[in-house]
């Protein structure tokens, strides 16, 4: 079993539609949360990070983790063309962001004009 | 943000040559430094770890002969693939970590890799 599970995808859909992305986790060490986003050939962008249970709002960006259920989303509010790329979740054991991170799979994301 | 830059973004070798990226932070100091590479439509692997002026610690697996580390500055760290085989081809991505001024990592644009 992997440490992080990520559906790769492909998601379609149309804009302005809220997009729902999810991971799933079996490690309990895991206690620092990021989502991050990849366009094609390009480097990861960091997009939110959390390290406790519950949401976290940033813009059109909601991160929500629940550690009780090793599971953690991202939504995308009103979804633009510009969103479309690639999510990876990802994860760190403890608290400092010096360390291993640990990447799903990533989602690949197409939001349709 | 800070910004962390990769040269060269593309590389293409022959089988059997060596090949250098570096990964450079432009406006800050990385007291550690970090090798992914990352295959087609498929997740960031963490090769090695590296901290200034000590030697990288690499992931089971990596090899350490084949994928030479140097961290010998603060904003400076270098991957050296040798004697590259077609096996090697893939996105390489490094990320830089200034403990005392940001929480987060931050990455660099990538460098493909392609050996013939």
């Amino acid at each position: 079993q992997k440490e992080v599970e990520q559906d790769p995808g492909p998601l379609s859909v149309p804009e302005g539609a809220i997009v729902s992305l999810n991971c799933t986790y079996s490690n309990s060490a895991f206690q620092y949360f990021m989502w991050y986003r990849q366009y094609s050939r390009k480097g990861p962008e960091l997009l939110m990070y959390t390290y406790s249970s519950g949401n976290k709002e940033d813009g059109r960006f909601t991160a929500q983790v629940d550690k009780s259920s090793k599971y953690i989303s991202l939504f995308i509010r009103d979804s633009q063309p510009s969103d479309s790329a690639t999510y990876l979740c990802a994860m760190i054991p403890g608290y400092s962001s010096a360390s291993k991170i640990i990447f799903g799979s990533g989602t690949r994301l197409s939001i349709r004009p | 943000g800070a910004v962390v830059s990769q040269h060269p973004s593309r590389v293409i070798c022959k089988s059997g040559t060596s090949v250098k990226i570096e990964c450079r932070s432009l406006d800050f100091q990385a007291t550690t430094m970090f090798w992914y590479r990352q295959f087609p439509k498929k997740s960031l692997m963490l090769m090695a770890t590296s901290n200034e002026g000590s030697k990288a610690t690499y992931e089971q697996g990596v090899e350490k002969d084949k994928f030479l580390i140097n961290h010998a500055s603060l904003t400076l760290s270098t991957l050296t693939v040798t004697s590259a085989h077609p096996e090697d081809s893939s996105f390489y991505i490094c990320s830089a970590h200034a403990r005392d001024r940001y929480n987060e990592q931050f990455f660099g644009p990538g460098t493909r890799l392609t050996v013939l």
